[in-house]
């Protein structure tokens, strides 16, 4: 079955450090996107990419960068990490046919930077 | 400008109660809107979309373009229905706009 896989699921690491999260869909979809979802917040827009070659910034990019090298994985980095980057982060894939198909989620990445 | 309102961060009722999650939105276009439900440290998933009509798990919602919501309702609330639940409104370059979110919590 088609899926979309996130990688890690817990992730620690220290103020300054670079981390990559994973991301990766068997869904052969073109878009693509990354969340992070704080209380109160609810879920905000990082980078989106609407096929290989092609990335977009958010509402909340800065700080963060992604890449799209083939149609599965958009990989999200933290060039620098910092506190206030400890979130949980959704990738998100969807279809490209039209915006009636809705998006499917990965299982997240919970981050937290110390 | 495009937005999508969930004016109840939080809503409590009983089991066997009816459930109204409540959505506004604005969109100058015309909207597609969604329900997305996230169980307690699960993955989001889609519930509802308007263009399907359909009823998942008990639920409906009905676009109402002259008041411009997308309520999601449930005549009976069951106690695994408890979860975060946001609406969403989808754009022409197949991003969503998202609302806040609402917690719903089922009391037994």
């Amino acid at each position: 079955d088609a899926e979309i896989t996130q990688s890690p699921r817990h992730k620690i690491t220290e103020t300054g450090r670079q981390v990559t999260l994973a991301c990766h869909q068997t869904w052969n979809h073109n878009n693509m996107f990354w969340y992070r979802q704080d209380l109160g917040h609810g879920l905000r827009l990082i980078h989106y990419s609407y096929g290989v070659q092609d990335t977009n910034k958010g509402e909340v990019s800065d700080g963060y960068s992604v890449s799209r090298s083939n149609t599965e994985d958009l990989p999200l980095t933290l060039e620098s990490a910092a506190s206030s980057q400890t979130s949980v982060y959704f990738c998100a894939s969807s279809e490209s046919v039209g915006p009636g198909y809705g998006y499917t989620f990965g299982s997240g990445t919970r981050l937290t930077v110390v | 400008a495009q937005r999508v309102t969930q004016p109840e961060k939080l809503l409590s009722v009983f089991k066997g109660a009816p459930v109204e999650l409540k959505c506004n939105y604005s969109y100058s276009g015309s909207p597609e809107l969604f329900w997305y439900v996230q169980y307690s440290r699960q993955r989001l998933q889609l519930l509802l979309r308007h263009i399907s009509r359909e009823s998942i798990k008990g639920f409906t919602a009905d676009l109402n373009k002259g008041e411009t919501s997308f309520h999601l309702k449930k005549p009976f609330a069951q106690e695994e229905d408890s979860a975060m639940y946001y609406c969403a409104l989808s754009e022409s370059n197949y991003q969503l706009i998202w609302g806040a979110g609402t917690k719903l919590i089922i009391k037994p």
